[in-house]
């Protein structure tokens, strides 16, 4: 059983450069959330989908853009990266029924230089 | 803006001593959890308190919750040097339980 499983571990881009970031759940959830973290940041809400077929902004969707492609996986596609992008991408999914449990992947660890 | 603050941001203790850390948050809740980070992975969720409850024991964690205060607790009993980590709140906001916001995290090093 593999979890939510993210692609790639690490990433380097140059600076207008684009890149998605692919995300895939083995447990049969509802809702599927993208963040980024930051140093001194904490983790930070950049997309997620509810359900199968909608998604939503979070607090930094700014540069971003996500699809839902079907009930296992949660793209998140950097357009144009910048150095601001810099950081590390958590995939998490859970049933989504009040405010349930998250279970995440491991993380892409992206630089934008 | 972010939900959930903890405190310390840091905190060393000695292995066997109990570990506590704290939560403090802005708006009503749905429920409350805790997640733990290790180097270099994803976060692991550890315990969810609902906002009718006011402690939680699972294994050695106890988690409090005093919705008037807008806070909650996390203790670790006879720590280990495994509970080296990070940990972090995540509040469930009331009437938007489909978002779950963290806070910054504390970091927790277990001296041998």
């Amino acid at each position: 059983n593999a979890g939510v499983t993210q692609t790639p571990k690490f990433q380097v881009l140059k600076t207008g450069q684009s890149m998605t970031l692919q995300c895939a759940q083995d447990m049969n959830h509802n809702s599927m959330y993208w963040y980024r973290q930051d140093p001194g940041m904490g983790l930070r809400l950049i997309y997620y989908s509810a359900s199968e077929g909608t998604t939503d902004k979070g607090e930094v969707p700014n540069g971003y853009n996500v699809s839902r492609l079907n009930k296992r996986e949660f793209s998140l596609r950097l357009e144009s990266a910048a150095p601001s992008q810099t950081s590390v991408y958590f995939c998490a999914s859970s049933l989504g029924q009040a405010g349930s449990p998250l279970h995440f992947g491991n993380g892409t660890r992206l630089t934008v230089t | 803006s972010q939900q959930g603050e903890e405190d310390p941001q840091a905190l060393s203790i000695q292995e066997g001593e109990n570990a506590t850390m704290n939560c403090s948050y802005k708006t009503s809740i749905n429920n409350l959890q805790w997640y733990r980070q290790n180097s270099g992975r994803g976060l692991v969720h550890l315990i969810l308190i609902r906002s009718n409850e006011r402690e939680k024991h699972s294994g050695r964690l106890r988690v409090t919750l005093d919705t008037s205060k807008k806070s909650s607790s996390l203790l670790i009993t006879a720590s280990r040097a495994a509970d080296t980590a990070s940990y972090f709140c995540a509040t469930v906001p009331m009437n938007r339980d489909d978002k779950i916001i963290f806070g910054k995290g504390t970091r927790l090093h277990i001296l041998p």
